[in-house]
């Protein structure tokens, strides 16, 4: 079965600074996508970035961008400039086929 | 506005009561499922559904029930709620499987004394 590790519970992070959430996956398949994420309090599931294995490129939405490693299975998301709205719960996910398997998550916090 | 939608948000019941969460999308969309979300667990999947009358269990389906039939709406059905399915429920949709985008509910907290 295909797991998602994030690795730490919880970052800190002060406003304007950079912070990279960690994540880590298993699989045997070589053709699948990678989510992450946000969660803020009102519970609201929101995509903030994808991947596509087949793609070398690193994708980059604004300020979110990832470091995809497909051979050490390695997903991590790079915040940059964070901002207070940036404080919530990230999720990791991997996504084939039926459904997507999420990662235990990683609370965000952002100092002022 | 394209969505999905779930009713209702928060549900506080006692053990036994059957009860059933709506989720409905407006984007007619094949794949419909469903997920529990628990403190450092995250999100796992209860049941899927590929299209009208087709449903199959994900990883954690015990204590549940599902059905599909319309494209719109994939009721969670909890025949004999125990405590034990406390937790936060999104419904989700991607127009088919493997799709890349899947829109979710917006949650229902539900408690069970």
């Amino acid at each position: 079965a295909q797991t998602v590790t994030q690795s730490q519970p919880e970052m800190s992070v002060q406003e304007a600074e950079t912070v990279t959430l960690s994540c880590t996956y298993d699989t045997s398949e070589s053709d699948y996508y990678l989510f992450w994420y946000k969660q803020p309090p009102s519970r609201q599931m929101i995509l903030v970035i994808r991947q596509e294995a087949y793609k070398q490129q690193n994708a980059t939405e604004n300020r979110f961008s990832v470091n995809f490693q497909k051979a050490a299975k390695s997903f991590s998301l790079k915040i940059s400039d964070s901002q207070l709205g940036d404080a919530a719960m990230y999720f990791c996910a991997y996504c084939e086929g039926n459904k997507l398997v999420f990662g235990a998550g990683t609370i965000l916090r952002v100092k002022s | 506005e394209a969505q999905v939608t779930q009713n209702p948000r928060y549900l506080i019941t006692v053990t036994g009561k059957k009860l059933t969460v709506t989720c409905s999308q407006n984007m007619n969309h094949e794949y419909m499922s469903w997920y529990r979300q628990d403190p450092g667990l995250g999100l796992r999947q209860i049941y899927y559904s590929m299209n009208v009358e087709v449903t199959d269990k994900g990883d954690v389906p015990e204590g549940y029930k599902v059905s599909r039939k319309e494209k719109r709406n994939f009721p969670l059905i909890l025949e004999s709620p125990s405590p034990n399915q406390t937790s936060l429920y999104f419904c989700a949709s991607t127009l088919q499987q493997g799709a890349p985008e899947q829109y979710f509910g917006p949650g229902t907290r539900l408690t069970v004394t």
